[in-house]
């Protein structure tokens, strides 16, 4: 079955900081990666997705994305946090057929230090 | 243009009551989604629909019913709520490639 592992919880950083938060997944097939973000009382917003190409993808905020696939890996990046990128980032697999499903990880809740 | 809207945006029931929450998208998606989301446990799929006409079971259907009415509604609809159903609600659409549009969310509360 497909899944998707974001293994931190909680994350804190200082504004300013590198930022990396972690993404694996399990699929049998060539996935579709999403980073979606959502701050509190918001539904989710796509930051950036890959489908095919250029393993390294540029998103939405200055965040960008790396596929791996020898480590089954879409770990998200920014160089340089700010206070207003505090919020909770989930990473998703989508299934490759019609109904157009993805599989959500259980989110990683990003804390930014002034 | 709006996206994907939900209504209502907040709810209170009591144990036994029923609800339809409406979701619709103005982006002529064929594929729409319900979610709920709960503290530490991510996005879990109720049902969705790939296509006007057709609905299917997610990972949580239970205690759940759908609609898809047309291609730009989808609703979702509590027989008799439990408090096991507070939860807050997402309604998505989508085209190509399973990126997702999602609606501000329901926040349900089941006394």
């Amino acid at each position: 079955a497909q899944s998707v592992t974001q293994p931190d919880i909680h994350i804190t950083v200082s504004e300013g900081a590198s930022l990396e938060l972690r993404c694996n997944y399990s699929y049998g097939a060539t996935p579709y990666l999403f980073w979606y973000v959502q701050s509190p009382g918001q539904g989710l917003q796509l930051l950036l997705k890959y489908f095919s190409g250029d393993t390294l993808v540029q998103g939405i905020k200055g965040f960008e994305a790396e596929f791996k696939r020898s480590q089954s890996s879409f770990n998200l990046r920014k160089p340089s946090v700010h206070w207003s990128d505090a919020a909770e980032y989930f990473c998703a697999v989508g299934y490759n057929t019609n109904a157009g499903k993805s599989t959500f990880g259980d989110g990683t809740t990003l804390t930014v230090k002034p | 243009n709006a996206g994907v809207t939900q209504t209502p945006k907040f709810q209170v029931l009591k144990t036994g009551q029923s609800m339809t929450l409406q979701c619709a998208q103005d982006m002529n998606h064929n594929s729409m989604y319900w979610y709920r989301q709960d503290p530490g446990m991510g996005l879990r799929l109720i049902y969705y629909s790939a296509s006007e006409g057709t609905t299917d079971k997610g990972e949580v259907p239970n205690g759940y019913n759908v609609s898809r009415l047309n291609k730009r509604e989808f609703s979702l609809r509590l027989e008799s709520a439990a408090p096991s159903q507070t939860s807050v609600y997402f309604c998505a659409s989508s085209e190509r490639r399973n990126e997702q549009f999602f609606g501000p969310g329901t926040r349900l509360t089941v006394l």
